[in-house]
């Protein structure tokens, strides 16, 4: 089946840096989404990407759907605390299934 | 709106007994899902529903059944518990846009 490869796999960064985060995949997707998981409950929706190329942000954080259509990155702009959770990327072709990435753990230091 | 919720939150079971999780959802979406979650395996599909009445195969769907008898409901049912289904489960429900909301998820234990 198709695979996600999220990098990094942990993230231990201090308060006010930047961080990015990146999947790619061997196959194409017509769909990118970046959801974010809090300890203990279930992943929110970040941000929607639907168009090759598409570069969408929200708040801090910034996603571009890659040309080639078998990346996306996430970046996240002057990192605070509450930013600490776990980053899933999720890829879709057609259809309505999603195919995660392993996520990203992110720890921020105050 | 209460968005989409997970029935119950936590359960432990011994080897072989069985449950149903319910999830429920309040905003009209067609599609539904069922996910578990391990840790460093991310999120696995287990079965999810197109619509009322209509149910599908996900990437690990052995050892579970699911049934979408109403548009707002869908069951997860374990029919014989066992260790490898300790797990957190995760219920999410989806837009015409393709975008999936995720429910807080149930706890379960199989001893």
């Amino acid at each position: 089946g198709q695979q996600l490869n999220q990098s990094p796999q942990s993230m231990f960064i201090q308060e006010g840096e930047d961080v990015s985060m990146n999947c790619t995949s061997s196959s194409i997707f017509n769909t990118w989404l970046w959801y974010k998981q809090d300890p203990g409950e279930g992943p929110v929706l970040l941000i929607a990407l639907y168009k090759a190329g598409e570069l969408t942000s929200n708040g801090r954080l910034t996603a571009q759907f890659g040309i080639t259509r078998k990346d996306s990155f996430l970046n996240i702009s002057a990192s605070i605390p509450s930013d600490v959770g776990i980053y899933f990327c999720a890829g879709q072709t057609s259809g309505s299934r999603l195919t995660f990435g392993e996520g990203t753990q992110l720890t921020v230091n105050p | 709106n209460a968005g989409v919720t997970q029935t119950p939150k936590f359960r432990v079971l011994k080897t072989g007994q069985s449950m149903t999780l319910l999830c429920a959802q309040d905003m009209n979406h067609e599609y539904m899902y069922w996910y578990r979650q391990d840790p460093g395996m991310g999120l696995r599909l287990i079965h999810y529903s197109v619509g009322e009445g209509t149910t599908a195969k996900g990437e690990v769907p052995d050892g579970y059944n699911v049934s979408r008898l109403k548009k707002q409901n869908f069951l997860l049912g374990l029919e014989s518990a066992a260790p490898s289904q300790t797990s957190v489960y995760f219920c999410a429900s989806g837009t015409l846009k393709r975008t999936q909301y995720f429910g807080p998820g149930t706890r379960l234990l199989v001893l």
